[in-house]
């Protein structure tokens, strides 16, 4: 089993960016689909962003398009949620997860980061 | 966008059995995943594609799936069993989640 490891979440003032970061404990991320689940306090979980099975095409939710960005290290196997343009609405938990490829659900999760945005 | 509904909350008594639903739009042509948050935890997933069951999750657990509802049973209900349980489908490169089901023991 994968064990993921996250960092990156922290307090941060509206209107700016943050780097989340996911990493598989032993190994590295490269082959595995990877997506952010966000979860708001007291609230329900909400898909925000991940790769298509074959890694060749990035996904967002319609809330964070635009603003949120999904990546591979180029050369540290981890994958980062850039978020930019920080608001109220983004302080959750953010948690990476993994899709079984080509079958739309998620078998390992982080544990999560927590962002907060407040100034 | 494809929505899907649930039941705010669930009890149960202690050894009985719980029902979650989840409402969607010809859900049955669907496959449907179940999640189960405990407090301050990560999800885990506890029924895939409708009727399956992860390695490790006991077999109290059973998934049904058919027409606009999909069915989450958990048979002789445990007090570790309290949690928020979360349904949810793939649509259009979209993850959908359901608004999640507080399930409590009794």
């Amino acid at each position: 089993q994968v064990q993921l490891v996250q960092s990156g979440g922290g307090v941060v003032q509206p209107g700016r960016s943050l780097r989340l970061s996911c990493a598989a404990s032993g190994f590295g991320l490269d082959g595995f689909v990877v997506h952010w689940v966000r979860q708001a306090p007291g609230k329900g979980l909400e898909w925000m962003s991940g790769f298509s099975y074959d890694g060749r095409k990035k996904y967002y939710a319609e809330s964070v398009r635009g603003r949120f960005t999904i990546s591979r290290g180029t050369s540290d196997d981890r994958v980062y949620l850039d978020m930019s343009r920080l608001t109220y609405e983004d302080t959750a938990l953010y948690f990476c997860a993994i899709e079984v490829p080509l079958n739309g659900y998620y078998d390992q999760w982080g544990l999560g980061t927590l962002v907060t945005v407040s100034s | 966008s494809y929505d899907l509904s649930q039941p705010l909350s669930v009890s149960v008594a202690l050894g009985q059995t719980a029902k979650i639903t989840c409402g969607g739009n010809n859900i049955g042509g669907r496959s449907v995943h179940w999640y189960q948050q405990r407090p301050g935890q990560a999800p885990i997933l506890v029924i895939y594609k409708d009727v399956n069951r992860p390695s490790g999750i006991p077999e109290r657990f059973s998934g049904s799936n058919s027409g606009n509802t999909a069915t989450l049973t958990i048979s002789r209900a445990q007090a570790a069993d309290e949690a928020d349980y979360y349904c949810q489908v793939w649509d259009s490169n979209n993850y959908v989640f359901g608004p999640g089901t507080e399930v409590a023991v009794l």
